[in-house]
């Protein structure tokens, strides 16, 4: 089964507007993390933000904040203020103790572009 | 203080080539994994390493794959007998211990012909 899902193959946002990007999780643990991601064309991997689910406030990293809704396995990311070098791929990860808390799995990605 | 070091950042490998991957964990890390993410897809992982020892390797093929992070030097994922199918981007990242942050490097790129 999918651990995590991202339904939105591509997305396209006017700069300086906000864009939400969706992730959703399967787990039957209570505790583990959740993490975002972004790969921009030049292929490295760049850690955006982090929650941990006993955590009681959403995540936020300057223009990046995550909403975590526990009930049901949300964990959206929200990018204020869109700028041109945003556009990339944002990937959603996972870490649970299931799956002895070190592996990360990861969803399909969302492609962003930000257009002027 | 450096991030997580891979090279070569491109590889490209005639098929039945051997590739071999090096990554370089941050400065006080001595936990490394492997990720592969193939075109259009996420990262799987694949291997979990500490010193001298692999931890996990539920994610690596059966066969033509294998990893190592001697005592002293980088940690290194072999791949013997490239095929087509193995062109993907390998990254790895290391922690300084185990369920914490993950950091990543920049990947290697192999193209298999």
């Amino acid at each position: 089964a999918q651990k995590i899902t991202q339904t939105q193959p591509g997305m396209f946002v006017q700069e300086k507007e906000a864009v939400t990007l969706d992730c959703t999780y399967d787990t039957s643990d209570q505790s583990y993390g959740l993490f975002w991601y972004k790969q921009p064309s030049s292929g490295e991997m760049i850690f955006l933000i982090y929650q941990g689910s006993y955590d009681e406030q959403n995540a936020t990293e300057g223009r990046y904040s995550l909403n975590f809704q526990k009930a049901r396995k949300s964990a959206n990311l929200v990018i204020s203020a869109s700028q041109l070098g945003d556009s990339a791929m944002y990937f959603c990860a996972m870490r649970e103790p299931s799956s002895n808390d070190y592996k990360l799995s990861f969803g399909a990605g969302t492609t962003v572009t930000v257009r002027a | 203080n450096a991030g997580v070091m891979q090279n070569p950042r491109h590889l490209v490998r005639r098929r039945g080539q051997e590739a071999r991957l090096r990554c370089s964990p941050m400065k006080g890390h001595s936990h490394v994994y492997w990720y592969r993410q193939l075109p259009e897809e996420g990262l799987k992982f694949m291997v979990y390493l500490q010193k001298e020892n692999i931890i996990d390797e539920s994610g690596m093929p059966k066969e033509r794959f294998s990893a190592e992070f001697p005592k002293e030097g980088p940690s290194i994922l072999r791949i013997q007998q490239v095929v087509r199918g193995d062109s993907a981007a390998y990254f790895c990242a290391s922690s300084p211990g185990q369920g914490v942050e993950q950091y990543f490097g920049p990947g290697t790129r192999l193209t298999g012909t």
